[in-house]
């Protein structure tokens, strides 16, 4: 069981706007602005998409965009494309015994 | 450009040591701002972090609590790159595993892992 709760799946149609929510606690969401988002495409590595809850790494497109409330943060994906489709992962920066937990991962269907 | 380059055998009897290599290139494992991690991830389990090891005017290691009896992670500044050991496996421990940098704020926090290896599937079966 993954410490942070994401949606299993979400899907959306090319074109529109998607948002894939990460609930924790305040020992790692709430409490700190370390929030990160990973894309992983089949049989690949994840790549960073979102670091510092919203920043994103040089390359990467301005359609992904991310944001926190309280102990939820969400990665929001605007004019889905075709290659968007991949599974989405969140992560965290922790107090706890381990510095970084994770979301169990949504799949992102584009339809 | 950080590129992390893994290495080692994919198939581990029960009870061996799994042990994992990853070469970094565009940075340095002794890095006073960079941190080396190891993860895994399986259906049953998802993303874990397993471990890292990182320098700052001298050389720490965090665990896992999940794997804390079990594994060692070490640098090796003369070949800069840094490796996994996992003694007495299970079949549980069947896994992709990667490398990833992990980057730290002004507070020695890590705060997101920016750069990872392609990973290295391991099956552990007799």
């Amino acid at each position: 069981q993954s410490a942070l709760t994401q949606p299993a799946s979400v899907s959306g149609s090319p074109g529109q706007s998607i948002t894939v929510s990460c609930t924790g606690t305040s020992s790692d969401v709430g409490g700190y602005n370390y929030v990160s988002w990973y894309q992983q495409h089949p049989g690949k590595a994840p790549q960073l998409m979102i670091y510092d809850v919203s920043h994103r790494p040089s390359g990467i497109s301005n359609r992904f965009s991310g944001s926190k409330s309280d102990n939820t943060a969400s990665l929001t994906i605007s004019g889905l494309q075709a290659e968007d489709e991949a599974d989405y992962y969140c992560s965290s920066y922790s107090s706890s015994s381990t510095p970084v937990v994770f979301g169990g991962g949504t799949k992102l269907t584009v339809l | 450009q950080v590129e992390l380059q893994q290495s080692g055998p994919g198939l581990v009897k029960p009870s061996q040591t799994l042990s994992l290599t990853c070469a970094i290139s565009g940075d340095s494992v002794s890095s006073n701002s960079a941190g080396w991690n190891w993860l895994r991830q399986s259906p049953s389990r998802g993303l874990e972090w397993l471990g890292r090891t990182y320098f700052r005017s001298k050389w720490y290691n965090d665990y896992a609590i999940s794997v804390k009896s079990r594994i060692t992670i070490n640098p090796d500044t003369s070949k800069n790159r840094f490796s996994l050991q996992l003694n007495s496996v299970t079949p549980e421990d069947t896994a992709v595993y990667y490398c990833a940098r992990g980057v730290y704020n002004w507070n020695n926090q890590m705060t997101c892992l920016d750069h990872w290896g392609q990973g290295t599937l391991v099956t552990v079966s007799s």
